[in-house]
C-alpha cells in the first residue's frame, strides 16, 4: 500500500513534443505529491509538486494532472528540450506523522534534437 | 544559502572495510533522511531523523549499517563491514519538519566496494 508506480521506464521524445510520464498509488492516506528531477551526477531536485484539492498544477512548461479518484497523477513536459534530458521522479507522502516520501521507480527521459 | 553538504563524493574500499558517510543539512532544517540509489531498486529510504532522533530506521539493510546524527548540523552512515553489495550512490537529504515541505537532496556519495 505504500508503492507508488511510475511508468514507462524510459522515454523518447522529440524536441518540442510532449513527455508524459504516469504514477499510481494505494494509499489514499497520500496527499502531497511531488516530482523530482534528477541529472546525472546530481541529487534528486524538486521540480513542481501538488496536493489533492486541485485537479492541474502548472509551472511553466510543466504541468500536474491529478486524478483523485483513479489515485493517478502524472507529469506533462510541454515542448520538450534536450535539457529536459534526465530522470524524473514521482513521490508521495501523507500529511500524518512524520513526513516520509515514497518514491516512484523513476523515467529516464531522452529529448532528442 | 549552502545546500545539503556529503562527503566524500566518491569513495573506493576493499570489502570488509569500515566506510564512514557524512552530512551536513541545510540550517534550520530539523528532518534528515539518507537513501540509497541503485539501478536495481530506485530510491530507497534507508532511515530518518527529526529533531537528531531516528524515527524510521526499517530501511536499513541489515546490522552492517548505523547512522547517527550528534547534532542538529551533522550525521554519519557507516558501513561496517562493507561489501560489493554495498555499491550504490548514498543520498543525503533534508527538510523542515511538515508533511508538503521541500526535501533537498546533497549530490550523494559514490560508493564502489571492491
Amino acid at each position: 500500500q505504500q508503492q507508488v508506480k511510475q511508468s514507462p521506464q524510459s522515454l523518447i521524445v522529440q524536441k518540442g513534443g510532449i513527455s508524459i510520464i504516469n504514477c499510481a498509488y494505494e494509499n489514499t492516506a497520500f496527499d502531497y505529491f511531488p516530482w523530482y528531477q534528477q541529472f546525472p551526477g546530481k541529487g534528486p531536485a524538486l521540480l513542481i509538486a501538488i496536493r489533492p484539492d486541485v485537479s492541474e498544477k502548472k509551472e511553466g512548461r510543466f504541468t500536474i494532472s491529478f486524478n483523485k479518484s483513479a489515485k493517478q497523477f502524472s507529469l506533462h513536459i510541454m515542448d520538450s528540450q534536450p535539457g529536459d534530458s534526465a530522470t524524473y521522479f514521482c513521490a508521495a507522502c501523507g500529511s500524518t506523522g512524520f513526513q516520509k516520501l515514497v518514491f516512484g521507480t523513476g523515467t529516464r527521459l531522452l529529448v532528442s534534437p | 544559502d549552502a545546500g545539503v553538504i556529503q562527503s566524500p563524493r566518491h569513495e573506493v574500499t576493499e570489502m570488509g572495510q569500515e566506510v564512514t558517510l557524512r552530512c551536513k543539512p541545510i540550517s534550520g532544517h530539523n528532518s534528515l533522511f539518507w537513501y540509497r540509489q541503485t539501478m536495481m531498486r530506485g530510491l530507497e529510504l534507508l532511515i530518518y531523523f527529526n529533531n537528531n532522533v531516528p524515527i524510521d530506521d526499517s530501511g536499513m539493510p541489515e546490522d552492517r549499517f548505523s547512522a547517527k546524527m550528534p547534532n542538529a548540523s551533522f550525521s554519519t552512515l557507516k558501513i561496517q563491514p562493507s561489501e560489493p553489495r554495498d555499491s550504490a550512490v548514498y543520498f543525503c537529504a533534508s527538510s523542515r519538519h511538515n508533511s508538503g515541505n521541500t526535501i533537498y537532496f546533497g549530490e550523494g556519495s559514490w560508493l564502489t566496494v571492491v
